[in-house]
């Protein structure tokens, strides 16, 4: 099956850095999002990326499809970015299935 | 608009004994899914349902998990016997039809089996 592999595994910032953060998927995709898993554990979709470049406030994602790869970019980042962020693929078929990746922790201290 | 409601929010358990846990999706989405996720890992989808027809249950271990979504509304998980590798956050998810990138998850129930 499909493999999706994020990195860094952990982040640590101080508030105000900017980061970038990677998926890397081994096959072609038909759907990508990125989630954000708050320490209470709620998983919140930040972004529907199959391709392109796509920017919410602070958080931007780009994905090129052709490489396999994606990446979400969190400037001035502030306490409450803290969390798990994870990628999720899916390839097609009738389920649509998404498949998360590892997931980056990231803690932002002040 | 009300999110994806899951209840217990914690459940601590013995092995061997059963457990259910219990998803309301968004009012109108179709799609409801049934997410496992052990600690440090990303979630694992264990079943997908269309309304109330089983869609993907692939990855179910079937011989003490089952599911239900009576009326392609409520949808019920279950466990039975529960074994202490079932220890995890059971997720629940829901999207609109037409909308499969528009996930939108529950707050989980943790299960603990001791």
């Amino acid at each position: 099956g499909i493999q999706v592999e994020q990195s860094p595994p952990d982040l640590i910032l101080q508030e105000g850095a900017n980061s970038t953060l990677r998926c890397n998927f081994s096959d072609s995709v038909n759907n990508l999002q990125w989630f954000h898993q708050n320490p209470w554990g709620q998983l919140i979709n930040l972004f529907y990326i199959p391709s392109g470049t796509k920017q919410n406030g602070r958080l931007s994602a780009t994905t090129v499809a052709t490489e396999r790869y994606s990446l979400l970019y969190i400037s001035s980042s502030q306490t409450t970015d803290s969390g798990v962020y994870f990628c999720a693929v899916a390839y097609g078929g009738a389920t649509n299935k998404l498949i998360f990746g590892t997931g980056t922790l990231l803690a932002v201290q002040p | 608009e009300a999110g994806v409601a899951q209840s217990p929010r914690y459940k601590i358990i013995e092995k061997r004994q059963s457990v259910a846990f219990w998803c309301n999706p968004i009012s109108g989405h179709a799609t409801l899914y049934w997410y496992q996720q052990i600690l440090g890992q990303g979630p694992k989808l264990l079943i997908q349902f269309q309304n109330n027809g089983v869609v993907d249950d692939s990855q179910l271990p079937k011989d003490r998990f089952s599911a239900e979504r009576l009326k392609g509304v409520d949808s019920t998980l279950k466990i039975q016997p529960a074994k202490l590798e079932d220890s995890a956050v059971y997720l629940c998810a829901s999207t609109a039809p037409g909308q499969s990138h528009g996930y939108t998850f529950g707050s989980g129930t943790r299960l603990t089996v001791v």
